[in-house]
């Protein structure tokens, strides 16, 4: 009955590879946001997904990056042809629904280092 | 878009009161949310104000005016665990929750 899991809780790789974040949100939790922290940093959006749809995708800092959502549940964001700027706290959070009133519960993030 | 606004750092001796102010700018203002985090840690809510007026809960409170696009945090009794970042964020009905670049709270004995 956990909270929001997300793996690996680390992750380095090499500059040009892919990496695949995962994130497992709260049973019953509508809403799901992915979210990235740069070092000493605000969190800075990059998508959400309502059920599995996401309707804005205007975040994703390019088109190296891609997210989904399978069955109202786990999600994972790709990013392709990794690059060091690509280096940050990845975040994911679920909610129970998209409305505001809904606090979000965060994952503790996987740290991805991009060598 | 949305912008927020609020100070990088604050210090403050344990037992004492810290107010962290944040002002927004957004299209479509749902709501005013308040996180904290712990150095490595996962944000947690703190609070959540959709319309004008204090919302108070145990020694922290947090306040919102809608005409002003400004709220504030404010942390009672000071205690050595409340060393932390604090980020407001701002909901909007685009259903982004967009986040300020945090306040880093420190507390001395």
């Amino acid at each position: 009955g956990a909270g929001v899991s997300q793996s690996p809780s680390n992750k380095v790789t090499e500059k040009g590879k892919d990496v695949e974040l995962r994130c497992d949100p709260i049973s019953g939790h509508t809403a799901l946001y992915w979210y990235r922290q740069r070092l000493g940093q605000g969190l800075e959006f990059l998508i959400y997904f309502q059920g599995n749809s996401a309707p804005d995708k205007s975040g994703l800092p390019s088109d190296r990056f891609s997210a989904e959502r399978t069955g109202e549940s786990v999600s994972t964001l790709t990013i392709q042809r990794t690059q060091q700027e690509d280096s940050a706290v990845y975040l994911c959070a679920s909610s129970l629904e998209v409305e505001g009133t809904s606090p979000l519960h965060f994952g503790n993030g996987t740290r991805l280092t991009v060598t | 878009g949305q912008s927020l606004e609020q100070p990088s750092e604050v210090t403050a001796v344990e037992g004492a009161i810290v107010q962290i102010n944040c002002t927004y700018q957004t299209s479509g203002f749902y709501g005013l949310s308040w996180y904290q985090q712990h150095d490595g840690g996962a944000p947690t809510f703190l609070s959540y104000n959709a319309l004008d007026g204090l919302e108070e809960t145990g020694r922290f409170s947090s306040f919102l005016s809608r005409s002003d696009s400004y709220g504030y945090l404010l942390l009672q009794e000071l205690q050595m665990k409340d060393s932390a970042s604090y980020f407001c964020a701002v909901g909007s009905n685009d259903y982004k929750l967009s986040f300020g670049a945090g306040t880093t709270v420190t507390v001395r004995a």
